[in-house]
């Protein structure tokens, strides 16, 4: 069974600071590794596919990593907006499968 | 080029009937998902289909839930004889098949909210 583990569940930053989250999946049989950002009412929103180990992608303030030998990514903002609040989703999938198994997500509230 | 469109927005049914939920992919797109969001959880794979298949149906309830992707038309996720555990949020993703790629991107629609009364 594949098990993805977000943290933390919440968070609350003042806007300016810079904040990472993590999330941890298992790596036996590891095949991509998704961002999503989910704004409330809205649709799940694609930040970044990974697929590599030592992966890094950029998208503005937001980039993220990946090591897949130990099964885990990072996902960091700098310089928090209000704009930011949302949850962030990660999901992976395993070889052979195209099944996006989600964590729960981090609950990120930037306070201006 | 519209994103993936899901109606209705909102459902509501009584014990008993039937729940139609209905997903238009992307434009190009020919792969469909439906995940399910129960309250306090995260989101679930149900099915994946591709246009008159399902390929993966793994998640799906073994009684009363159906999926279908037809040659024309949405997708429809159908529930018969609803009950209160059914009431969750049903979202659709859809991605395009592009060879050379050793993952597909999916691209989510924004949810139909069904309440079971």
């Amino acid at each position: 069974i594949l098990n993805v583990e977000q943290s933390p569940q919440s968070l609350h930053v003042q806007e300016g600071d810079s904040t990472n989250f993590t999330c941890s999946f298992p790596s036996s049989n590891f095949y991509a590794l998704h961002w999503y950002r989910w704004e409330t009412a809205k649709s799940p929103e694609a930040l970044f596919v990974m697929t590599l180990n030592g992966d890094e992608k950029k998208k503005g303030r937001i980039s993220a990593t990946l090591n897949t030998k130990e099964g885990y990514s990072y996902l960091y903002i700098k310089g928090s907006q209000p704009e930011d609040s949302a949850t962030y989703l990660c999901a992976s999938t395993q070889g052979g499968s195209e099944k996006l198994v989600f964590g729960k997500g981090t609950k990120l509230t930037v306070n201006p | 080029n519209a994103g993936v469109m899901q109606n209705p927005r909102h459902l509501v049914r009584r014990r008993g009937q039937e729940a139609r939920l209905r997903c238009s992919p992307m434009k190009g797109h020919s792969h469909v998902y439906w995940y399910r969001q129960l309250p306090e959880e995260g989101l679930k794979f149900m099915v994946y289909l591709q246009k008159e298949n399902i390929i993966d149906e793994s998640g799906m309830p073994k009684e009363r839930f159906s999926a279908e992707f037809p040659k024309e038309g949405p997708s429809i996720l159908r529930i018969q004889q609803v009950v209160r555990g059914d009431s969750a949020a049903y979202f659709c993703a859809s991605s395009p098949r592009l060879a050379g790629i050793s993952y597909n991107e999916q691209f989510f629609g924004p949810g139909t909210r069904l309440t079971v009364l």
